[in-house]
C-alpha cells in the first residue's frame, strides 16, 4: 500500500536556528499539503501545491516559513528561524489532482521541539 | 465561517457499546465531509467519509450520519473495542478549496 513519506520522525532545535522537513507524497498524487498540528488539536493547513505551484498559503507564516515543490513531486518546508512557538507535528499529505477525489492521505509527520 | 467544532472532547465507552461523536459546521459550501483516526505519535488515518447527497454511510463498524440542514453529522462506532481507543477527528472541505477544516478532536477510550 503506497503511503506518504516524511522525514526526519523527530527534530530537536534550538530558538533562532533553521530546521527543514520533507515530504514523498503517494505517486501519481498531484497535491500536496503541508499542516501543522498543535498538541490537542486538529492539523491546520500551512500550505498547498498543485503540482508545483503553490494555491493556498494564506495561514504560512511567511516572515519565517517557506516552502518549495520544485519538480511537482517531493516537498520541503523550511523555517527561519524557528520559535518556541514553532514546536508541534508537521503533517504532510497527499491526494489526486483536483476534479477526481477528495481523499488525502497523511505521512507520519515530523514532531519538532524547539528549546 | 470556517469552524468545525466537534464534541465531545473526551469520550470512555465500555467494550461492545456504541461511541458516538458529534461535529456541527456553519460554512454551506462544504461539500465533502471526512472522519480521521490518529493514535500517539501517529498521522491521522482515513476512516469514512461521506458527500451531503446521502443521510448515512456505513463501513463495517462504522457509520457517518449527515443532517444537511441542522449542518451536523456525526461518527458512530459499533461494537466499540480497546483497538479503537485513539484519537478522532472530524473534517470539511470545498470542491474549490480542497484543503480540509478540522474539529478539535475526540479522545476515545474503550474500555475492556
Amino acid at each position: 500500500e503506497a503511503e506518504v513519506a516524511q522525514s526526519p520522525r523527530y527534530k530537536i532545535t534550538e530558538k533562532s536556528q533553521a530546521v527543514a522537513f520533507w515530504c514523498d507524497p503517494i505517486s501519481g498524487h498531484a497535491t500536496l499539503y503541508w499542516y501543522r498540528q498543535i498538541l490537542g488539536q486538529g492539523p491546520e493547513l500551512l500550505v498547498q501545491f498543485q503540482d508545483e505551484s503553490v494555491v493556498d498559503d494564506s495561514q504560512l507564516p511567511k516572515d519565517r516559513f517557506s516552502a518549495e515543490r520544485l519538480k511537482g513531486v517531493d516537498s520541503t518546508l523550511k523555517i527561519q528561524p524557528a520559535e518556541l512557538g514553532d514546536s508541534a507535528m508537521y503533517l504532510c499529505a497527499s491526494s489526486r489532482r483536483q476534479g477526481s477525489s477528495y481523499e488525502q492521505y497523511f505521512g507520519p509527520g515530523t514532531r519538532l521541539t524547539v528549546t | 465561517q470556517q469552524q468545525v467544532k466537534q464534541s465531545p472532547q473526551s469520550l470512555i465507552v465500555q467494550k461492545g457499546g456504541i461511541s458516538i461523536i458529534n461535529c456541527a459546521y456553519e460554512n454551506t459550501a462544504f461539500d465533502y465531509f471526512p472522519w480521521y483516526q490518529q493514535f500517539p505519535g501517529k498521522g491521522p488515518a482515513l476512516l469514512i467519509a461521506i458527500r451531503p447527497d446521502v443521510s448515512e454511510k456505513k463501513e463495517g463498524r462504522f457509520t457517518i450520519s449527515f443532517n444537511k440542514s441542522a449542518k451536523q453529522f456525526s461518527l458512530h462506532i459499533m461494537d466499540s473495542q480497546p483497538g479503537d481507543s485513539a484519537t478522532y477527528f472530524c473534517a470539511a472541505s470545498t470542491t474549490g478549496r480542497r484543503a480540509l477544516t478540522f474539529g478539535s478532536g475526540t479522545r476515545l477510550q474503550v474500555q475492556p
